[in-house]
């Protein structure tokens, strides 16, 4: 299975900062790459896919870069309601594998 | 939109059956040309997906728990299942039901809202 390694696994930050986080595959996925947010008690849901297209919704602070092996999360202007954890998710290869997560604190 | 929702038994005990089911609403299961997946999560974890079905019946799971998974879908109630065999307290977890895009394949761009399942004597 595809390994994905996040980092850092967390980070603290405060309102207006721009935030970025890594996602490292364990070999090329070209841009099958897809980004969630959790929030406590709450299903992820996808902020970006195919490693930059943003979700129909998701404000345009949230930027997604990369192909192959390193992607990027960026949140240019970090908003009170973005505090979550974020994990990347691989589609290249079945098992579909995620990421440890980072945990974007205040 | 097509909605999810998980439902099943919230303790089920070691080396039993651990079973859920997923109502599926906003769209029919059996002409819905997506996967039906499931997902669970660790006490304070990351993600795992457990594996999936197409409305044909076919299935992919997770080899790392290929073994002990069973999923299903019944057209009839348009729901899907899942059922994990000779569970141990290392199957305690949040358990996710969502659906793959169409569009995007492997991205699941709908889930329910997860049900508590702990493994425990």
């Amino acid at each position: 299975a595809i390994q994905l390694t996040q980092s850092p696994s967390s980070l603290s930050a405060s309102v207006g900062d721009r935030v970025t986080i890594t996602c490292r595959a364990s070999q090329d996925i070209n841009s099958d790459l897809a980004w969630y947010q959790q929030k406590p008690g709450k299903a992820p849901e996808v902020v970006i896919y195919d490693a930059s297209r943003l979700k129909n919704g998701v404000p345009s602070r949230f930027s997604g870069s990369g192909s192959g092996t390193d992607f990027t999360l960026t949140i240019s202007s970090l908003q009170p309601e973005d505090f979550a954890t974020y994990y990347c998710q691989q589609s290249k290869n079945y098992p579909l594998t995620f990421g440890g997560g980072t945990k974007v604190e205040i | 939109q097509v909605q999810l929702q998980e439902s099943g038994p919230g303790l089920v005990k070691p080396s039993q059956t651990l079973s859920l089911t997923c109502g599926v609403s906003g769209a029919s299961i059996s002409n819905h040309g997506s996967y039906w997946t499931w997902i669970r999560q660790h006490p304070g974890k990351g993600l795992e997906w457990i594996g999936h079905i197409y409305n044909s019946g076919s299935t992919y799971y997770n080899p790392s728990l290929k073994s002990r998974v069973a999923i299903s879908v019944d057209t009839s109630q348009n729901r899907f299942s899942l059922k994990l065999t000779s569970v141990t307290v290392a199957d305690t977890a949040v358990y996710y039901c969502a659906t793959e895009s169409m569009a995007v394949t492997g991205l699941m761009d709908v889930w329910g809202q997860g049900t508590t399942v702990t493994v425990s004597s």
